[in-house]
């Protein structure tokens, strides 16, 4: 099974660029890479999902490494409504689409 | 386009009763995940339904049920609560089964006393 890890904790400045990295080694050639993230006293929110290339939606930027051994969740202008705990979720094997929640990383967006 | 809806909000149970929570899941969704969230475990699956058949299910006793009806809104239930079943309960919503882009509620806190 493909694991993740993420640092702990972020800080960034509010209108700064914010570069979340998740590392996934093992993971395999037909794993999705998705990105979810959870406000306080929220459920969690779907952020992104990626297999190869670079991705851009609205909310984010995901950046996948040539090898795919580790990715990064890009904001581009950080608000303090992004201070949330940002999860790197890889499917596990024979999950089927329940979604394997790690320790994530926590994000504290300074004004 | 409505989210995703769980009533109620806040519960509060005696060890031992059973309670039902509720999910009605985002139109045109057919698939409801359901998820346990506490401060020790952090996010857990429970179980997941698709066209009224639990399809998938997590680590967790028989006492936890489920069951979807044929609109796609989903109940779970918890019988003989005990304390450690204090938690965040949260549905999720997608289009089809076993995706991993699901769409969150906001949760039952069920607190157990």
């Amino acid at each position: 099974d493909a694991k993740t890890t993420q640092p702990n904790s972020m800080e960034s400045n509010e209108e700064e660029p914010v570069h979340l990295p998740c590392n996934h080694s093992t993971i395999s050639g037909t794993d999705y890479i998705h990105w979810y993230r959870q406000l306080p006293s929220q459920g969690p929110e779907y952020v992104i999902h990626g297999l190869t290339s670079n991705v851009n939606n609205r909310m984010a930027s995901l950046a996948i490494a040539e090898d795919r051994k580790s990715s990064t969740l890009i904001l581009h202008r950080a608000t303090l409504r992004d201070a949330a705990v940002y999860y790197c979720i890889l499917p596990m094997g024979g999950s089927q689409g329940n979604l394997i929640f790690g320790k994530g990383t926590k994000l504290s967006v300074k004004p | 386009k409505a989210g995703v809806t769980q009533t109620p909000r806040y519960l509060i149970k005696t060890r031992g009763q059973q309670v039902t929570l509720s999910c009605s899941p985002i139109s045109g969704h057919r698939s409801v995940s359901w998820y346990q969230q506490t401060p020790g475990q952090g996010l857990q699956f429970l179980f997941e339904y698709f066209s009224e058949t639990q399809r998938n299910k997590g680590n967790f006793p028989g006492r936890f049920s489920g069951r979807q009806f044929s609109n796609s809104r989903s109940e779970m239930n918890v019988s003989t609560l005990e304390l450690g079943d204090s938690a965040l309960y949260l549905c999720a919503s997608s289009l089809w089964v076993g995706s991993y882009e699901q769409y969150f509620g906001p949760g039952t806190r069920l607190t157990v006393t």
